[in-house]
Formats: C-alpha cells, sequence, structure tokens
C-alpha cells in the first residue's frame, strides 16, 4: 500500500536559518501531494500542493517540488520565523482507486528567536 | 475555507459510557473522515464516507461506528468508552477522492 516517510523532529533552528523537511513516498498510482500543517491546539491545514510530477507547490515562502523519479517532497523555506514553528504533516492523496489519503508521523518544528 | 464545526470541542466522560461526535459541514463536499491524533502515532484513520449512507472503517474502527444520514453532517459513535480511547479526534472532508482535505478544529476527549 501507500505510505509517507518524513524525518522525525523535533527540529530545532534559529530564526532567518534555512529549512528542509525531508519527505519520501511509495504509492501505487500518481497521487497528488500535500503538505499540511498544524498549530497548537488546532487542526491540519493545508500548506501547500502539487499534482503531478514537476509542480511545484508554493506558499507563505514554502516550496515543495513533485520529484517523480527520487519519489520525494521535501517542504524548504529560506529564512523560518518563530511564527512557523508548529507540526509539518506529509501527505498523498488517494490513487489507484482508494479514498483514503496517506499522511506521515509529522515533523515538530520550533523556531527560537 | 471549508465550513466545517465539531462538537463538543470538550468531553470528559466516564468508562462504559456512550459517547458521540459530530461532525457538521456547510461544503456540500462528498468525502468526509474521522482521525484520532495521539502522540506517537501521528493521524490514524478510523472510519470515512464516500457519500449519503456509504461508510467504510478506516484502520482503527474497532470500538467505532459511524453514521452519515445527510450530506452535512458525520457522527462518529464510542458504543461504549474506554480510557484507550482518550484522544484528539478530527474530522476531515474533501470535494474529491484526491483533493485537500479540510480539517475541523478537533474534539478533545478524555475516558476516564
Amino acid at each position: 500500500g501507500d505510505s509517507v516517510t518524513q524525518m522525525e523532529g523535533p527540529v530545532t533552528l534559529s530564526e532567518e536559518a534555512f529549512l528542509t523537511i525531508n519527505c519520501t513516498y511509495t504509492a501505487t498510482g500518481y497521487p497528488s501531494l500535500f503538505w499540511y500543517v498544524q498549530y497548537p491546539g488546532e487542526g491540519l491545514q493545508l500548506l501547500l500542493k502539487a499534482t503531478k510530477a514537476d509542480d511545484k507547490g508554493s506558499n507563505k515562502g514554502f516550496e515543495a517540488t513533485y520529484r517523480k523519479e527520487t519519489t520525494s517532497f521535501h517542504l524548504e523555506k529560506g529564512s523560518v520565523q518563530v511564527s512557523d514553528s508548529a507540526v509539518y504533516f506529509c501527505a498523498l492523496g488517494s490513487s489507484g482507486g482508494s479514498y483514503i489519503p496517506t499522511f506521515g508521523r509529522g515533523t515538530s518544528l520550533i523556531v527560537h528567536p | 475555507d471549508a465550513g466545517i464545526t465539531q462538537s463538543p470541542r470538550h468531553k470528559v466522560t466516564e468508562t462504559g459510557t456512550p459517547v458521540t461526535l459530530r461532525c457538521h459541514q456547510t461544503e456540500n463536499h462528498r468525502y468526509m473522515y474521522w482521525y484520532r491524533q495521539d502522540p506517537g502515532h501521528g493521524l490514524r484513520l478510523i472510519h470515512y464516507s464516500y457519500g449519503v449512507k456509504d461508510t467504510d472503517k478506516g484502520e482503527v474502527s474497532d470500538g467505532y461506528s459511524v453514521s452519515r444520514s445527510k450530506t452535512e453532517d458525520f457522527l462518529l459513535t464510542l458504543e461504549s468508552a474506554t480510557s484507550s480511547q482518550t484522544s484528539v479526534y478530527f474530522c476531515a472532508l474533501s470535494r474529491g477522492a484526491t483533493d485537500t482535505q479540510y480539517f475541523g478544529p478537533g474534539t478533545r476527549l478524555t475516558v476516564l
């Protein structure tokens, strides 16, 4: 079945540092790929997505590129802020006739001033 | 943002009592999902619905049932709550099966 592997956290950075959170996947089809963010006490919300190979999703300074050849969708940001502290989830949309998306375990990001 | 609410937002109950959580949407999305989130386990799918009266089990469905009698409401019932069901429960919905999921604010359930 489909699966998502993302780096374990917490990831701890100083403000203005460069961020990478790795995400790799296995899938039977060609699913859409997503990054969701969860702030404390809230539900997940979409950060960005890509629907096909080589697409780049971007939002709020975050970027991720759908790499079919390496089955990856790494999240990057050039300069993090304290307000980016949250848990980040990589996810696959459903594929192959399934109705079920697949989520990674989540990576906690802590940004210090 | 999709209009999605969950009720109650917090609940404390005792072992053995029935509990029903409600998810309500105003977006007319076809697909609805119930997840639980626990430290060290990430998000785990309990049940989902792909239309009115059409539901199916997720990976952690034991001890839970669901009902969807109309598009806007998806109910999750714990027939006899146990302490292992203490968790934060999230409802999510999507327009299509492959589309973005929109999450509710969550219900924090404590079973004593």
